[in-house]
């Protein structure tokens, strides 16, 4: 059974960059596909982007291209998540999620089978 | 980009009724739906994947269906413990999106 756990929670100031950690744990790193998910206080989920490690590109929401880097070591099974420039509305519980994908040309995700517990990043001055 | 939209945005249920939400999608995605749920200060989990197959562990009373641009998620006799929001999510196109939730609650 494939476990994700993840780093611990942030305080930021405005402008600044967090980098959250993924670390996976019972299966196959580098063949999983491993997404970043966002959720604002009271608001749903968004995908920010993800990452297939054993072919190493990653894919990114235009909304926050250029902000974010989604990374893989597969030395240590783990993923991280790296937003610049944040800003309050930045302020959310971001989790990474894991499961099939593959890339050929495009790539593709598939459904969400393992999720980390979530990592609270707070962006306040 | 997908938009998912689901109906209704918010249910208020009673025990053992049966729950029906509904997931459109804005283009045909064919069956790249999935459904979770989401209960308070949890992580989501995977309940049903691509529309109709249920995730292993998932209670049998929880059923998907739909293909194309309409989806459905089914929750027969609802229990207690089933009070949560539901999302569904695409996975035919990136980049993924998913529904704006529907929460559930027991009345």
């Amino acid at each position: 059974q494939v476990q994700l756990v993840q780093s611990g929670a942030e305080v930021k100031k405005p402008g600044s960059s967090v980098k959250v950690s993924c670390k996976a744990s019972g299966g196959t790193f580098s063949s999983y596909a491993i997404s970043w998910v966002r959720q604002a206080p009271g608001q749903g989920l968004e995908w920010m982007g993800g990452i297939i490690p054993i072919f190493g590109t990653a894919n990114y929401a235009q909304k926050f291209q250029g902000r974010v880097t989604i990374t893989a070591d597969e030395s240590t099974s783990t993923a991280y998540m790296e937003l610049s420039s944040l800003r309050s509305e930045d302020t959310a519980v971001y989790y990474c999620a894991g499961g099939g994908g593959y890339c050929g040309g495009d790539c593709y995700f598939y459904y969400f089978e393992y999720w980390g517990q979530g990592t609270l990043v707070t962006v306040s001055s | 980009e997908i938009v998912l939209t689901q109906s209704p945005d918010f249910q208020s249920v009673t025990p053992k009724e049966k729950v029906t939400i509904t997931c459109r999608a804005s283009q045909s995605i064919g069956s790249s739906l999935h459904w979770y749920q989401q209960k308070p200060d949890q992580s989501p989990k995977l309940l049903i994947k691509y529309a109709s197959q249920s995730f292993s562990g998932v209670p049998s009373r929880f059923s998907g269906s739909g293909s194309g641009t309409d989806f459905t998620l089914t929750i027969n006799s609802l229990e207690a413990e089933d009070a949560a929001t539901y999302y569904c999510h695409q996975s035919s196109s990136l980049p993924l999106t998913f529904g704006q939730g529907t929460k559930v609650e027991i009345k």
